[in-house]
């Protein structure tokens, strides 16, 4: 597609169901980057990946969090044991090469609610 | 940790005046970026600044970098209704500065409300 794709863009989970997440990078972009942000504030740096491989994962809050991005491309964020402080927006984002370089470009985000 | 703060958090103006947004990092900088969110949607790339004291320009946005690398500002004149919407700066920390979190800290935004 033109741009980075997530899915769901909704989802409503009851607290201790496990979730996920997918993101759909723009074809070719090396860097993903997974976000969350909480509504009127900034996007927080969750982890990322270049190529397969994760990168940094330091920003995942616990290990209830976890990610995978197992051919380079699409990459899935995982919740287990959903709570309802993990209700926010997520968002994902890819860049052609490292953020050094280059624009992140970010999809439209899952709005996740755990009730 | 690493921090990114941004001011104000809110600014509202009249319709052609001027706007200024101002982001601050506890550590130095190898790179910031800007972008702007529109209510609803999602961060937009606008610029990135790399040098020291770098200055850029769009249009009626003015970008600068400070001399040490921790802190930047974005500048709109005679804002329009097209402008409405929330700006972030994201600082890169980088290997030098000690590492941590490898993504963008972004600060928490200011959001812009114009009345015409």
């Amino acid at each position: 597609g033109a741009g980075v794709s997530q899915s769901p863009r909704y989802k409503v989970t009851k607290r201790g169901q496990d979730v996920a997440l997918r993101c759909d990078p723009i074809s070719g972009h090396v860097s993903l980057y997974w976000y969350r942000q909480a509504l009127g504030q900034g996007p927080e740096f969750l982890t990322y990946f270049n190529y397969e491989a994760q990168q940094d994962k330091s920003g995942l809050p616990n290990d209830r969090f976890s990610a995978e991005r197992p051919e380079g491309s699409i990459s899935t964020l995982t919740i287990q044991r959903t709570e309802q402080r993990d209700s926010a927006m997520y968002r994902c984002a890819s860049s052609l090469a490292g953020v050094m370089n280059t624009e992140a470009f970010f999809g439209q985000g899952t709005r996740l609610t755990v009730v | 940790g690493q921090q990114v703060m941004q001011i104000p958090q809110y600014q509202h103006v009249q319709e052609g005046e001027d706007f200024t947004t101002y982001c601050n990092s506890s550590t130095t900088l190898s790179n910031i970026q800007w972008y702007k969110q529109r209510p609803g949607g999602h961060p937009v790339f606008l610029i990135q600044l790399v040098k020291s004291g770098e200055v850029k320009k769009q249009k009626r946005l003015t970008f600068q970098f400070g001399e040490a690398k921790k802190n930047s500002s974005l500048h709109i004149t005679a804002t329009q209704t097209t402008d409405v919407g929330t700006y972030f700066c994201a600082g890169y920390m980088g290997i030098v500065s000690g590492g941590g979190a490898d993504g963008l800290t972004f600060g928490k935004g200011t959001h812009l409300i114009i009345q015409p």
